[in-house]
């Protein structure tokens, strides 16, 4: 059973486009967080949210949505897609805080 | 804010040689301190960590020590694979201020190791 999953694993698309990443972790962990990794490999959190809630906003742009409709998942939403949105988006989960962090296996996102 | 630095990359090394990968960080309270490894194509996985000072993470024949003296947790390992050939992050967590537990990585240091 994988632990924490991500669909899809790759994203092309179109600038202006809408689309959504999802994520699913079945450890029963009650933090959930998106990290963006750029094409020099560096990572940043994007947003964490404890049971539901969300508690990490970092300066991401108002395009970017999270929504986590309970513990288990926590989905990504991107309106008007820019080319600099490319990157890998990685999903995270943890019991505690701080803990160590469960990494989903990536989205590739490319916008065109 | 927190801060983390690696030593820059890439780094490339023969099999069986000896490995040594620095990180020091900058951080208020007391983070834990991690090691994450990153397979091509693949997600992050960890692969030791630290929750407090002078403890010794070690995982895999990988070894790292929390300094808080010098606020350094630095990646050590006596001889490594080709297999080990991968990225590696140093990256810390803090539950104080407005941090709560976010991860925060050093650039990352790509490893190479040849036969």
């Amino acid at each position: 059973d994988t632990a924490v999953s991500q669909t899809p694993k790759y994203l092309v698309t179109q600038m202006g486009n809408d689309k959504s990443i999802k994520c699913e972790q079945n450890l029963g962990h009650d933090t959930m967080y998106w990290y963006k990794q750029d094409s020099k490999k560096f990572l940043k959190i994007m947003f964490s949210y404890n049971n539901k809630e969300l508690i990490i906003n970092e300066t991401v742009p108002n395009r970017f949505s999270p929504k986590s409709p309970d513990k288990a998942h926590l989905n990504l939403h991107i309106n008007s897609l820019e080319l600099g949105d490319s990157a890998v988006y990685f999903c995270a989960s943890s019991q505690d805080i701080p803990d160590t962090q469960y990494f989903g296996p990536g989205t590739r996102l490319t916008v065109l | 804010g927190d801060s983390v630095t690696q030593m820059e990359g890439p780094v490339t090394l023969s099999e069986e040689a000896f490995l040594t990968i620095n990180c020091t960080y900058t951080a208020t309270g007391y983070p834990s301190l991690f090691w994450y490894v990153q397979y091509p194509g693949e997600g992050l996985q960890l692969l030791l960590k630290a929750t407090k000072a002078d403890d010794k993470g070690s995982n895999k024949g990988f070894e790292a020590t929390y300094r808080k003296e010098t606020t350094s947790f630095h990646l050590e390992k006596g001889s490594v694979q080709v297999s080990d050939s991968a990225v590696y992050f140093c990256a810390l967590s803090n539950a104080g201020g407005t941090s709560y537990g976010k991860l925060t990585f050093g650039q990352g240091t790509i490893l190479t190791v040849h036969p």
